[in-house]
This record gives C-alpha cells, sequence and structure tokens, in this order.
C-alpha cells in the first residue's frame, strides 16, 4: 500500500523526446507537488496543486506542464526534453494543515542522453 | 530565498552526538526537516511552527528560534541508522505556502 507512487522508477529517453510521470496518493492529502532534485542533491520546489488548483509555479521552462485530474493524481509531462533536464524528480503531497509534513514518492530518474 | 544549512557534512561515530543548523534570511511560518538515504526519497522528521517550541523524536530533536530565523536539530547517541543527508525546509507563509530546502547536511555515522 503505497501511500504515493511514482511512475517510472527509471525513465532514459533522447534529447528532444516528450515524457511523463505519472504521481498517485491514497493519504486523502489537499495538496501534491513536484520537485526536481539535481545532481548535487538540491531539492527544488516546480509546481504546487491544491485540489486540482495550481497554486505554485515555480520559474520552470514552459516545456514542464503539470496536470492534476484529481485531488489524488499529479502528473508532470515534458516537452523537447534536454540534457539539463536529467535529474530524480520527485512527486509529494500533504494535507493543508501548519502541523503536517510531506510524503515523497520513491523519485523518478530521468535520464536525457 | 534558500536556507542555509551547516555543517555541510558530519563524520560521527555511533554514540556521538550532531547538530545541523538551519539559517533563513527572511522571517519563517514554520521549519520541516527531512533525512534521505541515498537512492530513496526524502522522509519526513518533523515539523516546527513559529512560537520556538522544542519538538523530539526518539533521540532525534529539533528546536526554532523565530526571532533568528533559525532552526536546529539535534541528534542525540548516533546509531548507524542516522546516516544521511539532513535537509530543513522553510516556509515564509501559511498551509499552502511553498516549502524551500536548504542545501542538505550529510551525516555519515561510523561503527
Amino acid at each position: 500500500d503505497t501511500a504515493v507512487s511514482q511512475t517510472p522508477k527509471y525513465l532514459v529517453t533522447q534529447m528532444g523526446n516528450d515524457k511523463s510521470i505519472k504521481c498517485e496518493q491514497n493519504l486523502g492529502h489537499d495538496t501534491m507537488y513536484w520537485y526536481k532534485q539535481d545532481s548535487k542533491k538540491f531539492l527544488k520546489i516546480m509546481f504546487s496543486y491544491n485540489n486540482k488548483e495550481l497554486i505554485i509555479n515555480e520559474t520552470v521552462p514552459n516545456r514542464f506542464s503539470p496536470k492534476s485530474p484529481d485531488k489524488a493524481h499529479l502528473n508532470l509531462h515534458i516537452n523537447s526534453l534536454e540534457l539539463g533536464d536529467s535529474a530524480v524528480y520527485f512527486c509529494a503531497s500533504s494535507h493543508n494543515r501548519d502541523s503536517n509534513g510531506y510524503t515523497f514518492g520513491s523519485g523518478t530518474r530521468l535520464t536525457v542522453v | 530565498q534558500q536556507p542555509v544549512q551547516s555543517p555541510q557534512a558530519v563524520i560521527l561515530r555511533e554514540g556521538e552526538d550532531a547538530v545541523i543548523n538551519c539559517s533563513s534570511s527572511k522571517a519563517l511560518y514554520s521549519v520541516h526537516w527531512y533525512r534521505q538515504k541515498h537512492g530513496e526519497a526524502p522522509v519526513f522528521l518533523m515539523i516546527l511552527l513559529k512560537g520556538g517550541e522544542q519538538k523530539g523524536h526518539e533521540k532525534i530533536s529539533a528546536s526554532f528560534n523565530e526571532k533568528k530565523q533559525q532552526s536546529s536539530l539535534y541528534l542525540t547517541a548516533s546509531q548507524l541508522s542516522y546516516s544521511g543527508t539532513y535537509f530543513c525546509g522553510t516556509r515564509g507563509s501559511g498551509n499552502t505556502g511553498k516549502l524551500i530546502f536548504g542545501q542538505g547536511t550529510t551525516l555519515q555515522v561510523k561503527p
């Protein structure tokens, strides 16, 4: 019973391709996030959705487009992949309450060649 | 504004103590602490809300000084399982404000 599940776990693709990463949470959380972790382990927020509504959209290239069909799902589509997109992408979720931490998915390691 | 963690890395022997600091240049609403083991996802340890409280989690505790915009994580009598990278995350506003992570502190506990 994985709380936050991401697929795929590994993704190797060529430059210029389009790919998607899926995320689902079964915790009943209201808010979901996408974070990017680079090779230096820096965790940077990309997007946040609260009950399917986009509430945080950091300075991310337009090639990245999140979609939340319902509050349990948050997918990330990336167009025209570039070498610099190689990283580990983490989905996370949390309740809309101050006392709650984030639950992270296991991550998707994206390698662009 | 990314919070700054110190030290960047710590090597300990089992049973030793460690302190990891997290400092922000902005007013903070809350501070989160996470631990990430190699190849795994970050795991939530605890959250501290403004009010200067100290919280505990087994032999790991933390404090939050909102006036100084700082938080510290205390690891007591460290165990091998404490090894990993510790991240603080800071939030400058309410419960839907973005959580910004520090650069991480790598902790290695040796037998």
